[in-house]
């Protein structure tokens, strides 16, 4: 079994400030590493695909970087807004299989 | 374009009752298909997998089992539940090459 970890747990931030999450997983067989947002009772939604070391992804105010030598990739989202509050998920896929490995995720509380 | 159907959203069910559990992709075929578990306080675990009709890959031995009768349907069931099998089950689909992961709307179980 794949071993993704993801810290912190939770987050809570005010509304603007700037937040920054890890996802770790290891860099043998690595193929892709997916990000998703995912809101209670809701289908997880995908934010990125990152495949290339050093690349770097922005959607909005969300970006990413990845490390696929040492095994992990950075979410960054800028001015934090409450609609961002969700369960941040990293899962790399490893391409030795056809499945994704979630981490356990973290969970982001953004209040005004 | 593709689409995933998942029901029912949600559902409770006594201990001890047998469980079916539906989803279905229209516009592609031969996708790869899962079934994804959030319990309690938990992240997303893996619950099966299949490559094409009839093949199931089990993840975790449980109380459940899933089946593939055709190209495009995907179903979790379980002949008696336990209280252990309340969660959010998610159903997903992909072209199984490391990329486009797409979720269904999910069903919360819970056995009373």
């Amino acid at each position: 079994i794949l071993n993704v970890e993801q810290s912190p747990q939770s987050l809570h931030v005010q509304e603007g400030d700037s937040t920054n999450f890890t996802c770790s997983f290891p860099s043998s067989n690595f193929y892709a590493l997916h990000w998703y947002r995912w809101e209670t009772a809701k289908s997880p939604e995908a934010l990125f695909v990152m495949t290339l070391n050093g690349d770097e992804k922005k959607k909005g105010r969300i970006s990413a970087t990845l490390n696929t030598k040492e095994g992990y990739s950075y979410l960054y989202i800028k001015g934090s807004q409450p609609e961002d509050s969700a369960t941040y998920l990293c899962a790399p896929f490893t391409g030795g299989g056809n499945k994704l490995t979630f981490g356990t995720g973290t969970q982001l509380k953004v209040e005004l | 374009s593709q689409t995933i159907h998942q029901w029912p959203a949600t559902l409770v069910q006594p201990v001890g009752s047998p469980l079916s559990l539906e989803c279905t992709v229209e516009g592609t075929s031969n996708p790869n298909l899962y079934w994804y578990r959030q319990a309690a306080g938990r992240g997303l675990q893996l619950l099966f997998y299949s490559v094409g009709i009839g093949q199931i890959s089990s993840e975790v031995p449980q109380n459940l089992s899933a089946s593939r009768p055709q190209d495009r349907q995907f179903i979790l069931s379980s002949k008696k539940l336990l209280l252990s099998d309340s969660g959010f089950y998610l159903c997903a689909w992909s072209f199984g090459d490391g990329y486009g992961y797409t979720f269904g709307s999910g069903t919360r179980l819970t056995v009373v």
